[in-house]
């Protein structure tokens, strides 16, 4: 299995609302991402995480947090979000996190709007 | 931040045409990678080059890298309609605690 997937597909919520984005992987790999992507713009890094814990959080607003509860999983949860934080919220994985084989596989990517 | 930046922008091409892709980038990498995206989906890797090497190639891609130059290109032969995509260099900086910084992208239209 060389896939990452990314649940949901689309989500719509309101600046009140709390909804999670979830990414799981089942390569074995140790490290995983979550980037935003704003349109014809590239991803920007948020998170990662490597061996399960947190390695990088790049300023990112408290108002995204990230879980990874296992190798394989890899959570965003979303309270309190504003319009501007609509984007494309694309998860990757990779074998180790860094290094010279650093390859990363994205998952297709959770369209995100904020009302 | 940026690390890297793509020339040009936008390029669009005849089908059976070759496309060069270029990035430019700051500080000193252990690799350069080249992502292919396609509209509004996941990033697809299409291939790593580390800093000692200066040419790669896989089926119709040819990359290169010059590190004197903090510069690489990505060079797609005989392309087709369904190489339409966004193209993003990605650098692994060798003090940016292990992790990717992509350039702005090439947005490749090849018309049928």
């Amino acid at each position: 299995d060389t896939e990452v997937t990314q649940t949901p597909k689309h989500l719509v919520m309101g600046m009140t609302n709390k909804k999670s984005l979830k990414c799981e992987q089942h390569m074995g790999h140790r490290a995983m991402y979550w980037y935003k992507q704003k349109a014809k713009k590239p991803p920007e890094l948020m998170f990662v995480y490597s061996y399960e814990k947190l390695s990088i959080n790049e300023s990112v607003p408290s108002r995204f947090s990230p879980e990874c509860p296992n190798s394989s999983l890899l959570n965003l949860h979303l309270h309190a979000l504003q319009p501007e934080d609509s984007a494309l919220y694309l998860c990757a994985s990779s074998l180790v996190a860094g290094g010279s084989y650093n390859e990363q596989f994205f998952g297709p990517g959770t369209r995100l709007t904020v009302l | 931040s940026q690390q890297g930046e793509e020339d040009p922008q936008a390029l669009s091409i005849q089908e059976g045409e070759n496309a060069t892709m270029n990035c430019s980038y700051k500080t000193s990498i252990n690799n350069l990678q080249w992502y292919r995206q396609n509209s509004g989906r996941g990033l697809v890797h299409l291939i790593l080059i580390r800093s000692n090497e200066r040419e790669k190639h896989s089926g119709r891609l040819r990359v290169t890298l010059d590190t004197s130059k903090k510069s690489s290109s990505l060079l797609i032969t005989a392309s087709r309609a369904a190489d339409t995509a966004s193209y993003f260099c990605a650098t692994d900086a060798n003090n940016a605690g292990n992790m990717l910084t992509f350039g702005g992208g090439t947005r490749l239209m090849v018309k049928p």
